[in-house]
């Protein structure tokens, strides 16, 4: 069974640091691009932060940019995102997502097939 | 404001059929495919739709979902109470490089 169990989460004040982390298991973990997504309070799903099975591709939404880094030790089936200055529009329940691929032609395609229960990062002062 | 265009409310009776569009664009939609998610607060997001219009397995086959040109709709037919959530529709932009999700729509079941 695929498991995704996020941690690390909590109350931290504007422009400190954070680090939440994924363990998966139950899937070759090494398999896998792995996603970070986020949910602010009342408002809609928003993508934060993906990463290659390798680490030698990484890609970030324009607003955590030069902020949040996005990292995997395949070694320990583990997905982290490292958060920096953060800020109060930062405050959300942060999701670990399995990348799964579908290739019927030698395309492939990518969605979010398994999902984490979220962490809950609060930035207040 | 979302990159993808969703309506933020639909309704319906039960046994009624139901569908939500999203509206995008040629660097997200009209070039990549469309995947649609299910999400009760509180709880993990669930892969509904894949690939535009392919069910991961579990999911009745109540649930649909079509592509065409720059737009993507959800139909949700023989709509039950079990039903009422919020649905996101997400695709991939060429050019922002990420995905990019709609702003989602809330069911509710009368």
């Amino acid at each position: 069974e695929v498991q995704l169990v996020e941690s690390g989460g909590g109350l931290v004040q504007p422009g400190g640091s954070l680090r939440l982390s994924c363990a998966a298991s139950g899937f070759t973990f090494s398999s896998y691009w792995m996603s970070w997504v986020r949910q602010a309070p009342g408002k809609g799903l928003e993508w934060v932060a993906n990463m290659k099975q390798d680490g030698s591709e990484k890609y970030y939404v324009d607003s955590v940019k030069g902020r949040f880094t996005i990292s995997r030790d395949n070694a320990k089936n583990s997905l982290y995102l490292q958060m920096n200055s953060l800020r109060a529009e930062d405050t959300a329940v942060y999701y670990c997502a399995r990348d799964g691929r579908y290739c019927p032609n030698g395309v492939c395609s990518y969605y979010f097939d398994y999902w984490g229960q979220g962490t809950l990062v609060t930035v207040s002062s | 404001q979302s990159v993808l265009t969703q309506p933020p409310s639909a309704s319906g009776t039960p046994g009624q059929r139901v569908t939500i569009s999203c509206s995008g664009s040629s660097s997200n939609i009209g070039s990549n495919t469309v995947n649609w998610y299910q999400h009760l607060p509180g709880t993990a997001p669930k892969l509904l739709i894949f690939s535009n219009s392919q069910r991961p397995s579990g999911v009745p086959d109540r649930f649909s979902g079509s592509k065409s040109g720059t737009s993507a709709s959800l139909a949700i037919s023989g709509l039950q109470s079990e039903d009422e959530a919020d649905y996101y529709c997400a695709a991939w932009d060429d050019s922002l490089n990420g995905v990019v999700f709609g702003g989602g729509t809330k069911l509710t079941v009368l």
